[in-house]
């Protein structure tokens, strides 16, 4: 695609019931990010796959939260047993690799209720 | 890991003046050094980057200047305009890590 695709766009969910958000990012990029922002906040990074490695799961903030990336394109983060403190935008961002340009999604803001 | 802070954390400017973000960081490993400007509601968007071979980077009103001795990269943006409000964030890496951002500094820009 022209550029990085996030969906849903807005996610309104129970708290306790489980999310899937998905990325697709743009085709040939080996590389693929995921952050939390929330309100007014910076973006905190969740999970880092490049390529075949394993990926870096070293920002995920609890057990609860999960990725996958499969084919090496479309990633989903799975968030299970939501809490109120999940609620935040979820960006994904793609790049060719290491040490290039990010491009980001635009997002999906979850909310939990 | 990397450690980044930005300085200042907020900037008001007067339109027309020059403002300055300071990006230090501690892996002396960090080769590759990125602004990312996100406008309120919108997506961040690289604006100008710089490689460890390179001092100084120009780009029109915005330049990055590198100082790997210190440790230490800076964005300046000069005749500064309206539309220059936003949250701007530093991500030095060296390839071998996630692509990790600092807190971000948000930069008012009053006409």
């Amino acid at each position: 695609g022209a550029g990085v695709s996030q969906s849903p766009s807005n996610k309104v969910t129970e708290k306790g019931k489980d999310v899937e958000l998905r990325c697709d990012p743009i085709s040939g990029h080996t590389a693929l990010y995921w952050y939390r922002q929330s309100l007014g906040q910076g973006l905190e990074f969740l999970i880092y796959f490049q390529g075949n490695s394993a990926p870096d799961k070293s920002g995920l903030p609890s057990d609860r939260f999960s990725a996958e990336r499969t084919g090496g394109s479309v990633s989903t983060l799975t968030i299970q047993r939501t809490q109120q403190e999940d609620s935040a935008v979820y960006l994904c961002a793609s790049s060719l690799g290491a040490n290039t340009e990010a491009f980001f999604g635009q997002g999906t803001r979850l909310t939990v209720v | 890991g990397e450690n980044v802070e930005q300085h200042p954390s907020t900037l008001s400017v007067q339109e027309g003046d020059s403002a300055v973000i300071k990006c230090t960081y501690s892996d002396s490993a960090s080769n590759y050094f990125p602004w990312y400007k996100q406008e309120l509601g919108k997506r961040p968007q690289l604006i100008i980057d710089i490689r460890s071979n390179v001092g100084e980077k120009k780009d029109q009103r915005i330049a990055v200047t590198l100082n790997k001795t210190a440790k230490h990269f800076s964005l300046h943006i000069t005749e500064t305009q309206p539309e220059d409000s936003a949250v701007y964030f530093c991500a030095p890496n060296s390839g071998n890590t996630p692509l990790v951002f600092g807190k971000g500094t948000r930069l008012s820009v009053i006409a």
